[in-house]
């Protein structure tokens, strides 16, 4: 059972462009959504994050847009450059989290993107 | 920002050979730390979650004892593939969170073992 759905599996988008990455979740119990952004060879880098009390949080040309009752959130990158080419992650807990104490993240299939000069 | 290091980043080794990979943070304090184990163009998966001074939580599947996890200090946790085979070979990846509350995980650079 996939606990973090992911979407699109690979993106190829234009420089300028924008690129969106969606992601579908389980567990309301859940405060904190991040996103990763993977290099080859490279371990996953935090890009973003959003808690859920807001619905949308911007960091330079990066967007995380939160849908609390759809139990979905995206990662919009505007002005998408060719250095942005990476594999991006998005990550929540399983749903057996109960919202205190410890947890470990469980991450979507990741998302290819390829942005062509 | 939060750093963990992870040694070596690469590692080639004969059948059978035991592999010790190091996971450190670097400037924080990390009560947690995870192993996850990546293959080429797929996801993470989580291997196990190391508890300072406690053993480790194995997921579903891994064989604990052929990944030995050693969560000794507060910045320090390593994994030993034992008798490795080439099946064992894959990038390697900790991860480590903040003891504070609602604080993110961090990665390390991965190692990657290749097993001939």
């Amino acid at each position: 059972q996939q606990q973090v759905k992911q979407s699109p599996q690979s993106l190829i988008v234009q420089k300028g462009g924008i690129s969106i990455i969606n992601c579908a979740y389980e567990n309301t119990a859940f405060d904190y959504f991040p996103w990763y952004q993977q290099f080859p060879g490279k371990g996953p880098a935090l890009l973003i994050a959003i808690r859920p009390d807001v619905s949308e949080k911007k960091e330079g040309r990066f967007t995380i847009s939160f849908n609390k009752s759809a139990k979905q959130f995206s990662l919009h990158i505007m002005d998408s450059q060719p250095g942005d080419s990476a594999t991006y992650f998005c990550a929540a807990p399983p749903p057996s989290y109960s919202g205190a104490g410890s947890y470990q993240l469980t991450f979507g299939k990741g998302t290819k993107l390829s942005v062509i000069p | 920002g939060a750093v963990v290091s992870q040694h070596p980043s690469w590692v080639i080794c004969k059948s059978g050979t035991s592999v010790k990979i190091e996971c450190r943070s670097l400037d924080f304090q990390a009560t947690t730390m995870f192993w996850y184990r990546q293959f080429p163009k797929q996801s993470l998966m989580l291997m196990a979650t190391s508890n300072e001074g406690s053993k480790a939580t194995y997921e579903q599947g891994v064989e604990k004892d052929k990944f030995l996890i050693n969560h000794a200090s507060l910045t320090l946790s390593t994994l030993t593939v034992t008798s490795a085979h080439p099946e064992d070979s894959s990038f390697y990846i900790c991860s480590a969170r903040e003891t504070a509350v609602n604080q993110p995980q961090h990665f390390g650079d991965g190692t990657r073992l290749s097993i001939l």
